[in-house]
Protein backbone atom coordinates (compact mmCIF):
# COMPACT_ATOMS: atom_id res chain seq x y z
CA UNK A 1 0.00 0.00 0.00
CA UNK A 2 1.16 3.11 -0.33
CA UNK A 3 2.73 5.22 2.97
CA UNK A 4 1.41 8.94 3.49
CA UNK A 5 3.05 11.07 5.45
CA UNK A 6 1.70 14.51 6.65
CA UNK A 7 3.73 16.97 8.47
CA UNK A 8 3.60 18.41 11.49
CA UNK A 9 1.22 16.25 13.56
CA UNK A 10 0.54 20.03 15.24
CA UNK A 11 0.50 23.23 14.52
CA UNK A 12 0.16 26.22 16.76
CA UNK A 13 -0.99 29.11 14.37
CA UNK A 14 -2.65 33.13 15.31
CA UNK A 15 -5.20 34.22 12.93
CA UNK A 16 -4.41 35.75 9.76
CA UNK A 17 -0.93 33.00 9.46
CA UNK A 18 0.33 31.47 6.45
CA UNK A 19 -0.07 28.30 7.10
CA UNK A 20 1.45 25.38 4.83
CA UNK A 21 0.99 21.22 6.00
CA UNK A 22 2.80 18.69 3.74
CA UNK A 23 1.93 15.32 2.43
CA UNK A 24 4.50 12.76 1.10
CA UNK A 25 3.76 9.72 -0.52
CA UNK A 26 5.63 6.87 -0.55
CA UNK A 27 5.36 6.44 -4.17
CA UNK A 28 4.11 8.43 -7.25
CA UNK A 29 0.62 9.50 -7.15
CA UNK A 30 0.32 11.74 -9.97
CA UNK A 31 -1.94 14.27 -8.47
CA UNK A 32 -4.61 11.58 -7.28
CA UNK A 33 -4.61 13.92 -3.46
CA UNK A 34 -7.58 15.01 -1.70
CA UNK A 35 -7.30 17.30 1.26
CA UNK A 36 -10.13 16.91 4.02
CA UNK A 37 -11.03 19.48 7.09
CA UNK A 38 -12.62 17.91 9.76
CA UNK A 39 -13.79 19.23 13.29
CA UNK A 40 -14.49 17.28 16.33
CA UNK A 41 -17.61 15.55 16.30
CA UNK A 42 -18.54 15.89 12.05
CA UNK A 43 -17.28 14.31 9.22
CA UNK A 44 -14.40 15.11 7.14
CA UNK A 45 -15.27 18.26 4.67
CA UNK A 46 -13.64 17.94 1.08
CA UNK A 47 -11.55 20.87 1.02
CA UNK A 48 -9.23 19.93 -2.28
CA UNK A 49 -9.07 17.05 -5.25
CA UNK A 50 -6.89 16.76 -7.90
CA UNK A 51 -4.31 17.80 -5.69
CA UNK A 52 -5.16 21.58 -6.83
CA UNK A 53 -8.87 21.96 -7.35
CA UNK A 54 -10.46 23.26 -5.39
CA UNK A 55 -14.37 21.81 -4.33
CA UNK A 56 -17.08 24.58 -4.63
CA UNK A 57 -18.14 26.22 -1.71
CA UNK A 58 -14.57 26.41 -0.24
CA UNK A 59 -13.20 29.91 0.48
CA UNK A 60 -10.20 30.88 -1.89
CA UNK A 61 -7.85 31.34 0.72
CA UNK A 62 -7.38 27.03 0.89
CA UNK A 63 -5.18 26.50 -1.94
CA UNK A 64 -3.50 22.77 -2.66
CA UNK A 65 -0.31 21.87 -4.35
CA UNK A 66 1.89 19.61 -5.56
CA UNK A 67 2.23 16.09 -8.21
CA UNK A 68 4.12 12.82 -7.72
CA UNK A 69 5.23 12.23 -4.14
CA UNK A 70 4.94 15.94 -2.58
CA UNK A 71 1.93 18.26 -2.05
CA UNK A 72 0.75 20.91 0.06
CA UNK A 73 -2.10 22.55 1.65
CA UNK A 74 -1.96 26.25 1.89
CA UNK A 75 -3.96 28.33 4.23
CA UNK A 76 -3.13 32.10 3.24
CA UNK A 77 -4.37 33.58 5.74
CA UNK A 78 -5.98 31.43 8.89
CA UNK A 79 -9.32 32.44 10.04
CA UNK A 80 -11.05 31.12 13.34
CA UNK A 81 -13.08 28.83 11.36
CA UNK A 82 -10.09 27.02 10.37
CA UNK A 83 -9.08 25.34 13.53
CA UNK A 84 -9.39 21.88 13.06
CA UNK A 85 -7.33 18.44 11.73
CA UNK A 86 -6.69 18.55 8.19
CA UNK A 87 -6.22 14.97 6.48
CA UNK A 88 -4.54 14.13 2.51
CA UNK A 89 -5.84 10.88 0.95
CA UNK A 90 -4.69 9.46 -2.18
CA UNK A 91 -7.15 7.42 -4.65
CA UNK A 92 -4.27 6.72 -7.22
CA UNK A 93 -4.66 3.30 -6.16
CA UNK A 94 -6.38 0.85 -4.20
CA UNK A 95 -5.70 0.70 -1.15
CA UNK A 96 -6.53 4.27 -0.99
CA UNK A 97 -4.76 5.62 2.08
CA UNK A 98 -5.00 8.83 3.98
CA UNK A 99 -2.14 10.61 5.79
CA UNK A 100 -2.21 10.54 9.77
CA UNK A 101 -3.98 13.89 10.06
CA UNK A 102 -2.24 17.67 11.21
CA UNK A 103 -4.48 19.18 13.95
CA UNK A 104 -4.10 23.08 13.71
CA UNK A 105 -4.08 24.68 16.86
CA UNK A 106 -4.55 28.48 18.45
CA UNK A 107 -1.48 29.75 19.60
CA UNK B 1 -28.66 18.75 -3.07
CA UNK B 2 -26.64 15.61 -2.37
CA UNK B 3 -27.45 13.88 0.96
CA UNK B 4 -25.62 10.42 2.42
CA UNK B 5 -27.29 9.01 5.60
CA UNK B 6 -25.63 5.84 7.28
CA UNK B 7 -27.68 3.80 9.72
CA UNK B 8 -27.65 0.55 11.03
CA UNK B 9 -24.74 0.98 14.49
CA UNK B 10 -24.87 0.50 17.60
CA UNK B 11 -23.81 -1.86 20.32
CA UNK B 12 -22.89 -5.61 19.46
CA UNK B 13 -20.33 -8.04 20.55
CA UNK B 14 -16.98 -9.40 19.69
CA UNK B 15 -17.81 -12.09 17.17
CA UNK B 16 -21.22 -11.18 16.16
CA UNK B 17 -22.07 -9.45 12.66
CA UNK B 18 -23.50 -6.27 11.93
CA UNK B 19 -25.01 -4.69 8.61
CA UNK B 20 -24.55 -0.87 8.15
CA UNK B 21 -26.45 1.18 5.53
CA UNK B 22 -25.85 3.79 3.50
CA UNK B 23 -29.18 5.91 1.95
CA UNK B 24 -28.23 8.27 -0.56
CA UNK B 25 -30.93 10.98 -1.93
CA UNK B 26 -30.67 13.87 -4.52
CA UNK B 27 -29.12 12.11 -7.53
CA UNK B 28 -28.87 9.09 -9.28
CA UNK B 29 -27.77 6.39 -6.96
CA UNK B 30 -26.52 3.88 -9.67
CA UNK B 31 -24.76 6.04 -10.96
CA UNK B 32 -21.88 6.57 -8.81
CA UNK B 33 -19.31 4.67 -6.48
CA UNK B 34 -19.63 4.77 -3.22
CA UNK B 35 -16.90 3.96 -0.27
CA UNK B 36 -16.80 3.09 3.18
CA UNK B 37 -14.33 5.06 6.10
CA UNK B 38 -14.15 4.85 10.11
CA UNK B 39 -12.74 6.48 12.51
CA UNK B 40 -11.81 5.26 15.82
CA UNK B 41 -11.77 7.62 18.85
CA UNK B 42 -9.46 9.84 19.05
CA UNK B 43 -8.00 8.07 16.27
CA UNK B 44 -7.30 8.97 12.29
CA UNK B 45 -9.02 8.01 8.95
CA UNK B 46 -9.08 5.02 7.58
CA UNK B 47 -11.04 3.94 4.21
CA UNK B 48 -12.46 0.38 4.41
CA UNK B 49 -13.59 -0.36 0.94
CA UNK B 50 -15.52 0.71 -2.20
CA UNK B 51 -17.84 -0.76 -4.96
CA UNK B 52 -18.10 0.45 -8.40
CA UNK B 53 -21.12 1.60 -10.54
CA UNK B 54 -23.17 -1.92 -11.90
CA UNK B 55 -22.02 -0.53 -15.37
CA UNK B 56 -18.14 -0.97 -14.13
CA UNK B 57 -19.14 -4.44 -12.82
CA UNK B 58 -20.49 -3.34 -9.38
CA UNK B 59 -16.64 -4.86 -8.69
CA UNK B 60 -15.59 -4.24 -5.28
CA UNK B 61 -12.10 -3.31 -3.30
CA UNK B 62 -11.38 -3.90 -0.14
CA UNK B 63 -8.26 -2.83 2.57
CA UNK B 64 -6.41 -5.43 4.01
CA UNK B 65 -7.21 -5.00 7.02
CA UNK B 66 -10.94 -5.73 6.88
CA UNK B 67 -10.59 -8.10 3.50
CA UNK B 68 -12.43 -11.08 4.23
CA UNK B 69 -14.57 -10.19 6.88
CA UNK B 70 -16.02 -7.20 5.78
CA UNK B 71 -18.23 -6.45 2.34
CA UNK B 72 -19.55 -3.73 0.65
CA UNK B 73 -22.79 -3.98 -1.42
CA UNK B 74 -25.63 -1.78 -3.02
CA UNK B 75 -29.55 -2.00 -3.86
CA UNK B 76 -29.49 0.82 -6.98
CA UNK B 77 -33.42 0.43 -6.85
CA UNK B 78 -33.52 1.57 -3.49
CA UNK B 79 -30.18 4.05 -3.15
CA UNK B 80 -28.57 2.15 -0.49
CA UNK B 81 -25.38 0.71 -0.22
CA UNK B 82 -24.67 -1.79 2.75
CA UNK B 83 -21.60 -2.78 4.56
CA UNK B 84 -21.39 -6.11 6.28
CA UNK B 85 -19.13 -6.30 9.13
CA UNK B 86 -18.31 -10.39 10.26
CA UNK B 87 -16.23 -11.89 13.34
CA UNK B 88 -16.38 -8.17 15.09
CA UNK B 89 -13.57 -7.00 17.16
CA UNK B 90 -13.12 -4.97 19.69
CA UNK B 91 -10.75 -2.64 17.69
CA UNK B 92 -13.62 -2.11 15.06
CA UNK B 93 -15.21 0.14 17.25
CA UNK B 94 -15.21 3.54 15.54
CA UNK B 95 -17.94 5.86 13.05
CA UNK B 96 -18.36 4.78 10.25
CA UNK B 97 -18.86 7.38 6.89
CA UNK B 98 -19.70 6.31 3.74
CA UNK B 99 -18.76 8.65 0.39
CA UNK B 100 -19.73 8.79 -2.47
CA UNK B 101 -17.64 10.14 -5.70
CA UNK B 102 -17.61 12.52 -8.40
CA UNK B 103 -16.38 10.31 -11.55
CA UNK B 104 -12.51 9.72 -11.19
CA UNK B 105 -11.51 13.26 -10.50
CA UNK B 106 -13.21 13.10 -7.04
CA UNK B 107 -12.77 9.73 -5.45
CA UNK B 108 -14.66 10.86 -1.75
CA UNK B 109 -16.68 14.01 -2.36
CA UNK B 110 -19.68 13.59 -0.62
CA UNK B 111 -19.81 12.45 3.55
CA UNK B 112 -22.65 10.89 5.25
CA UNK B 113 -22.84 12.09 9.27
CA UNK B 114 -21.31 9.00 10.41
CA UNK B 115 -22.92 5.92 12.76
CA UNK B 116 -21.36 4.77 15.41
CA UNK B 117 -20.39 1.07 16.00
CA UNK B 118 -19.37 -0.06 19.51
CA UNK B 119 -17.85 -3.73 19.73
CA UNK B 120 -17.86 -4.60 23.48
CA UNK B 121 -19.42 -7.53 25.34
Amino acid sequence: DIQMTQSPSTLSASVGDRVTITCRASQSIGTWLAWYQQKPGKAPKLLIYKASDLETGVPSRFSGSGSGTEFTLTISSLQPDDFATYYCQQYDSFSWTFGQGTKVEIK
Amino acid sequence: EVQLVESGGGLEQPGRSLRLSCTGSGFTFGDYAVSWVRQAPGKGLEWLGFIRIKRQGGTTEYAASVKGRFSISRDDSNSIAYLQMNSLKMEDTAVYYCTRDRGRECSQCYWGQGTLVTVSS
